[in-house]
């Protein structure tokens, strides 16, 4: 079935880079996303790749995909403490992009 | 205003109340979605729809009933509410294959 994995806790140093990994299982998804959950807030996109790209850079923010191991990777640099949230990766999953499809979240904690 | 509003935002009921959650949109969007969120599980899909008469189950649908009005409305019901229903409920509306817009949520609270 479908499922996608990510690691429930990340705690970093304010401006180290933070790394927040992701495997999910559908191999037709064709795009793939990171949003983002401030406290008490809803879900905010933060970027999203296509499946048929390998790296995508905005910014802050550098998403990695190696799509033969279905491995996906978001990447922080120079973290603030404003960047404490939680993480959601998300597959598109389905004929056409049927729903999005989340992990658990990662809970990213920055420390000063 | 939003792109996507949930009413109310957040509600206490009592075990066996029907409720009604609301979801409207203003992007124009044909799909819509709910989700409930509980901590460490995630988002798990309850409903989607893809038009007014398009209706599907998600992963976890048993215990709702969802209603499609016009495009940019999609409510969720819980026709007998029990305490393991207490989550927070999001609404989202997708087009195309890109960005889902999220409502802000409803908190509800089942006693």
């Amino acid at each position: 079935g479908e499922d996608v994995e990510q690691s429930l806790f990340l705690s970093v140093r304010e401006g180290d880079s933070s790394v927040i990994n992701c495997t999910y299982t559908d191999s037709s998804s064709t795009y793939l996303y990171w949003y983002k959950q401030e406290p008490g807030a809803g879900l905010q996109l933060l970027t999203y790749i296509f499946s048929n790209m390998d790296m995508k850079q905005d910014q802050r923010l550098t998403v990695l995909l190696n799509k033969k191991d279905k491995h996906l990777s978001l990447r922080i640099a120079d973290t603030q403490t404003g960047d404490s949230a939680i993480y959601f990766c998300a597959e598109s999953s389905g004929q056409a992009g049927t729903a999005l499809i989340f992990g658990k979240g990662t809970t990213l904690s920055v420390s000063s | 205003d939003a792109d996507v509003t949930q009413t109310p935002r957040n509600r206490i009921t009592k075990t066996g109340k029907r409720i009604m959650l609301e979801c409207s949109q203003t992007k124009g969007h044909d799909r819509m979605y709910w989700y409930r969120q509980d901590p460490g599980l995630g988002l798990r899909l309850i409903y989607y729809s893809f038009d007014v008469k398009d209706i599907n189950k998600g992963e976890i649908s048993d215990g709702y009933s969802v209603s499609r009005q016009a495009q940019a409305k999609f409510s969720l019901s819980l026709e007998s509410a029990i305490p393991n229903q207490t989550a927070l409920y999001f609404c989202a509306t997708m087009g195309g294959n890109t960005e889902a817009f999220f409502g802000q949520g409803t908190r509800l609270t089942v006693v």
